[in-house]
């Protein structure tokens, strides 16, 4: 089981404010990393998952990058809207047999 | 496309009992995990199957859990006999492939054991 950490545990932004939040993993042992989008009382949805370093993916306002050197992935939101208000989980795999271990996630609030 | 169907949405029931949920995964992937969300520890993976066998099950917490998948479109965890501390939702997802492909999750089973 990795070792991944996730910062900050929470933000409160105001809407129109652009954020970004971390995951780390160990550097040493990676295949794949993957974000989950997941609001309260719903399941976790698929954002973006990334095995490349240097990989940069985008969806809509939302974009991730990797560096699998350095251990880190960050994600970014681009003028935060209420709606983005939700739990961001990053999760990572050693090898391609190895189970998945989720960090602890980044819960974000969009004030109106 | 129908995603991932867990059944039943809530469970509630006395310790003891034994306990089933089920799950059937979205036609065509592979690969089916089950998890266990708490407020203590998260999202943590229990099983996982590929191919309809299970591949790592260290994450199962102990002998009373156990997870069959006799099919590529259901799968069942159980927990025999129940404990309190058991209450959790349990979320199953599937995946077209192993980790480098995105897990699609049901909308879980929230376990309360009383």
């Amino acid at each position: 089981i990795l070792n991944v950490e996730q910062s900050p545990q929470s933000l409160h932004v105001q809407e129109g404010d652009s954020t970004n939040f971390t995951c780390s993993f160990p550097s040493s042992n990676f295949y794949a990393l993957h974000w989950y989008r997941w609001e309260t009382a719903k399941s976790p949805e698929a954002l973006f998952v990334m095995t490349l370093n240097g990989d940069e993916k985008k969806k809509g306002r939302i974009s991730a990058t990797l560096n699998t050197k350095e251990g880190y992935s960050y994600l970014y939101i681009k003028g935060s809207q209420p709606e983005d208000s939700a739990t961001y989980l990053c999760a990572a795999a050693g090898n391609a047999g190895n189970m998945l271990t989720f960090g602890g996630g980044t819960r974000l609030m969009v004030k109106p | 496309d129908a995603g991932v169907i867990q059944s039943p949405r809530h469970e509630v029931t006395e310790m003891g009992q034994e306990v089933t949920l089920r799950c059937k995964p979205i036609s065509g992937h592979n690969s089916l995990f089950w998890y266990r969300q708490t407020m203590m520890r998260g999202l943590e993976l229990l099983i996982y199957f590929n191919n309809n066998v299970p591949i790592d099950d260290s994450g199962m917490p102990e002998d009373r859990f156990s997870a069959k998948m006799p099919n590529a479109s259901f799968s069942t965890l159980k927990i025999q006999p129940s404990e309190p501390r058991d209450s959790a939702v349990y979320f199953c997802a599937s995946s077209p492939g192993l980790n480098n492909q995105p897990q699609h999750f049901g909308d879980g089973t929230r376990l309360s054991i009383l």
